[in-house]
Order: C-alpha cells, then sequence, then structure tokens
C-alpha cells in the first residue's frame, strides 16, 4: 500500500531552472494538496485541488504552478526557482469528508 | 484571521514525566482539529483527531488531546514521555467543510534520558 508517493526526495537547483515535483496517490482521494515547510513556520499551503482539472490558490502560491489531470496525480511546477523557494515539500490527499490529511515523505529542495 | 497558535516552540522533559503541549485556534466556529507528528527526516503521522462528540480523543503512542470549546484549545497529553517521542508536534484545524489545513508552527520536543 504505497499512499501519497513524492518524487524526487532530494533536489538542488541553480537560481532561475525550473522543475517539477511530483506526487501520486493510489486511494482514490478527492483532495490533494502541496504544502511547504520552513522552520518556525509550520506547514503552508501551496496549492490544493479538489478534484481533477480543478485547482485553487493557497496561503503561499506565489512562484508556483500545478495541474489536476487525473485524480491520481497532482505535480508542482517551479517556473523559475530563487533561493527563497529551499524548502521542504509535502504533497497530501485526502478524501474530503473530514480534512485528514495523508502525507507524504517528502521532497527536498535547494536553490543556490 | 483564521490562525492557530503553538505558544512553545521548544520544550525539554525527562523520560517518565508528563506532557501537554498546547494549541490554540482562532475561527468562528469549531473546526476539525488535528495532532500532527513528525520525526527528524520524515513526513506528517498523524496522532489524532476530533470532529464532534467527547472531547476528550485518544490517540496512538498513548497521546490524548482536549477540546475546551471556550478556551478555543486543543492541548495534547501524555502521562509518562518516552525517549522515542522525541520530535516535533504540529497543531492543525480545518473549518468543518472546508479542506484546507491550518498548522501551527510546531513545538519540537527534546526528551532527557
Amino acid at each position: 500500500n504505497a499512499g501519497v508517493t513524492q518524487t524526487p526526495k532530494f533536489q538542488v537547483l541553480k537560481t532561475g531552472q525550473s522543475m517539477t515535483l511530483q506526487c501520486a496517490q493510489d486511494m482514490n482521494h478527492e483532495y490533494m494538496s502541496w504544502y511547504r515547510q520552513d522552520p518556525g513556520m509550520g506547514l503552508r499551503l501551496i496549492h490544493y485541488s479538489v478534484g481533477a482539472g480543478i485547482t485553487d490558490q493557497g496561503e503561499v502560491p506565489n512562484g508556483y504552478n500545478v495541474s489536476r489531470s487525473t485524480t491520481e496525480d497532482f505535480p508542482l511546477r517551479l517556473l523559475s526557482a530563487a533561493p527563497s523557494q529551499t524548502s521542504v515539500y509535502f504533497c497530501a490527499s485526502n478524501t474530503g469528508d473530514t480534512g485528514e490529511l495523508f502525507f507524504g515523505e517528502g521532497s527536498r529542495l535547494t536553490v543556490l | 484571521a483564521q490562525s492557530v497558535t503553538q505558544p512553545d516552540i521548544h520544550i525539554t522533559v525527562s523520560e517518565g514525566a508528563s506532557l501537554e503541549l498546547r494549541c490554540n485556534y482562532s475561527y468562528g466556529a469549531t473546526p476539525y482539529l488535528f495532532w500532527y507528528v513528525q520525526s527528524p527526516g520524515q513526513g506528517l503521522q498523524l496522532l489524532l483527531k476530533y470532529f464532534s462528540g467527547d472531547t476528550l480523543v485518544q490517540g496512538i503512542k498513548g497521546f490524548e488531546a482536549e477540546f475546551k470549546r471556550s478556551q478555543s484549545s486543543f492541548n495534547l497529553r501524555k502521562p509518562s514521555v518516552h525517549w522515542s517521542d522525541a520530535a516535533e508536534y504540529f497543531c492543525a484545524v480545518t473549518p468543518r467543510g472546508y479542506n484546507k489545513l491550518i498548522f501551527g508552527a510546531g513545538t519540537r520536543l527534546a526528551v532527557h534520558p
């Protein structure tokens, strides 16, 4: 039982480069979301999706794009990486009934 | 604005001592409430949750939390801490009918032998 799978686990980028963080879930959850975790700030919501084809912004969406073409996948794109995007990124999914999230193991991104 | 406050950034306790981690939220109505734990280098694991009913909820690893509506609090407790409980603990809330968790800044727990 895979749950929520994120790739890659580690990534180093140079300023201005682009990349995509992949997220897949096998629980048939409607809702998926991306959070970033920074020391002393907890987790902050970047983008979320309530179903295939539907996405919306969270607290800190600038510099990130998302799309949801299937129920299973919810990739996060960094269009032009900046040092301020150095963080640990978590993908999560849930059924939508109660808000209980199931998290991936995280992706640590460093932007030089 | 909706918010979650964890007043204690760091807490250190001795193994075997009791533990209470504080969480206060600011919402117009009672939200769904959660506590998550994160061990170093790991993802987040759900400890317990409150949706409705009995205000004292039991979770995994011997943790419990009490919802107090009058104080807008959802404090996490454990009677006797083990060294393996050293981790970071996050309180989170979501308004009923929504599915966007708002997290507190976290409390890092250290356990002395």
